[in-house]
């Protein structure tokens, strides 16, 4: 078992550039979220799904795209970049709500120049 | 807005001794609750979840909760320099699928 996987570890985009950053789990984990920590703070929610082909906002969805189409899969896209976007992004998962515990990715940092 | 507040820190513990991490939060309808512990670099990961008032140990750390103060800390005895890290405080309402994070608390355990 791989986990929670994530591509790119670390990219540098220009103000104005667009990118996908790309999530996998292979838990058969229903849940799955993405989140962004800027430094020195907690996580912020950006997008999460509760199954394929269903999404829906968190905290934070303002220059955030996300789609849902396998189980496995969930990626999150920024069309735009913006300085405000530079942080550490993480993916993670969950089987079901409440009380189980949540699985991260090892994160993507990305700078925004 | 729901809040989740933690003591940014950095808490300095001498090795061997007891750290006591605290988080308080704003909404009274959250159920469950979870201590992250967060190397430097690296992604959070899950080290205490608690749900009923009172405590729940799991080796070298203890889990407290109190609803009625909506507080819940976390007490890691005979703190050893690989608990030094950030630890992050979340919470969940009962039949909702969001955590809400608080911003952690930087611990340094002194040899």
């Amino acid at each position: 078992n791989a986990g929670v996987t994530q591509t790119p570890k670390f990219r540098i985009l220009k103000i104005g550039q667009s990118m996908t950053l790309q999530c996998t789990q292979d838990m058969n984990h229903n849940y799955m979220y993405w989140y962004r920590q800027d430094p020195g703070m907690g996580l912020k929610l950006i997008y999460y799904s509760v199954g394929a082909g269903i999404t829906d906002k968190g905290e934070v969805p303002n220059g955030y795209n996300v789609s849902r189409s396998t189980t496995e899969d969930f990626p999150l896209r920024l069309e735009l970049a913006a300085p405000s976007q530079t942080s550490v992004y993480f993916c993670a998962s969950s089987y079901a709500r409440g009380q189980e515990t949540q699985y991260f990715g090892p994160g993507t940092r990305l700078l925004v120049l | 807005q729901k809040e989740v507040e933690q003591n940014s820190g950095p808490l300095s513990v001498p090795e061997g001794a007891i750290a006591s991490l605290n988080c308080t939060y704003s909404d009274r309808g959250s159920q469950s609750f979870f201590w992250y512990r967060q190397y430097s670099g690296k992604s959070p990961e899950l080290i205490m979840s608690i749900y009923s008032n009172g405590d729940k140990e799991d080796g070298r750390f203890t889990a407290q909760l109190n609803k009625a103060s909506q507080y819940v800390s976390l007490l890691i005895r005979d703190s050893q320099p690989s608990d030094s890290a950030t630890y992050l405080c979340a919470v969940m309402d009962f039949g909702n699928e969001k955590l809400t994070f608080g911003t952690g608390t930087r611990l340094t355990i002194i040899p």
